[in-house]
C-alpha cells in the first residue's frame, strides 16, 4: 500500500530562517504530489502540487518543492520564514489509477517572532 | 462559490448518542471525501464518493460509521452509537475530476463525545 512519511513532526524556527520539510512516499508508479497547509483553526489549503514537467514547483507565499523521483521525495522549502507561516503542513500523494490522496501525518511548524 | 460547507462546526454529545455530520460540496465537483483528523493518527480518509456513489469505504473504522450521498449537493456521515474515541475533527472535501486537481476542504466539524 502507498504511504507518505513526514519525518519532522515538530519544527521550531526563528523568523528569517530557512525551512525544509521532508516528505517521502512509497509508490513506484506515476504519482501526483501535493503540499497542503492548515493554519491554526482553519481548514486545509493547497500550497503547491506536482504532476509532471519541471520537478521544481513553486507555490503560494514563497514556498517551493522539489520532486526527486530517485529518492521518492518531495521536500518543501522556503528561504525565509515568517511568523505567519506558523501552521501544520501536510504532504499528500495520489496515483493516477486511484482517486484518493494519502496524507502524511503532518509537520507542525512554529515560527518565533 | 461559498466553498465546501459543513455543519455543525462543533458538536458535543454523550456516549451512545447518534451523531450526524453534514457536507455540501462545491457545485460541479464530482468527488467527495470524508476525512478524520486526530493528534494520534493524523488525517485519515474515511470514505469517498464519485458521482454520489461510494467508491472506497475501507477507511471507515467500524460498522458504527456510515456515509451517504443522496444527491450531488449533499452528504452525511453518521456515527451510531458514538464513543469517546470518535472525538476528532471531521473534514469534508470535494474535487472536480482528475486526481491532480486540487481538493477543497471544508472548515471541519469538531466532535466531542463525552
Amino acid at each position: 500500500a502507498q504511504s507518505v512519511s513526514q519525518h519532522n513532526h515538530h519544527v521550531i524556527l526563528s523568523e528569517a530562517a530557512s525551512l525544509e520539510l521532508g516528505c517521502n512516499y512509497s509508490y513506484g508508479g506515476t504519482v501526483n504530489l501535493f503540499w497542503y497547509v492548515q493554519y491554526p483553526g482553519q481548514h486545509l489549503q493547497l500550497l503547491l502540487k506536482y504532476f509532471s514537467g519541471d520537478p521544481l514547483v513553486k507555490g503560494i507565499k514563497g514556498f517551493e518543492a522539489e520532486f526527486i523521483k530517485s529518492k521518492f521525495s518531495f521536500n518543501l522549502r522556503k528561504p525565509s520564514v515568517q511568523w505567519s507561516d506558523t501552521a501544520e503542513y501536510f504532504c499528500a500523494v495520489t496515483d493516477s489509477g486511484t482517486y484518493k490522496y494519502i496524507f502524511g501525518t503532518g509537520t507542525r511548524l512554529k515560527v518565533l517572532a | 462559490d461559498a466553498g465546501v460547507i459543513q455543519s455543525p462546526r462543533h458538536e458535543v454529545t454523550e456516549m451512545g448518542q447518534e451523531v450526524t455530520l453534514r457536507c455540501k460540496p462545491i457545485s460541479g465537483h464530482d468527488y467527495l471525501f470524508w476525512y478524520r483528523q486526530t493528534m494520534m493518527r493524523g488525517l485519515e480518509l474515511l470514505i469517498y464518493f464519485n458521482n454520489n456513489v461510494p467508491i472506497d469505504d475501507s477507511g471507515m473504522p467500524e460498522d458504527r460509521f456510515s456515509a451517504k450521498m443522496p444527491n450531488a449537493s449533499f452528504s452525511t456521515l453518521k456515527i451510531q452509537p458514538s464513543e469517546p474515541r470518535d472525538s476528532a475533527v471531521y473534514f469534508c472535501a470535494s474535487r472536480k475530476g482528475i486526481p491532480y486537481n486540487e481538493q477543497f476542504f471544508g472548515p471541519g466539524t469538531r466532535l466531542t463525545v463525552l
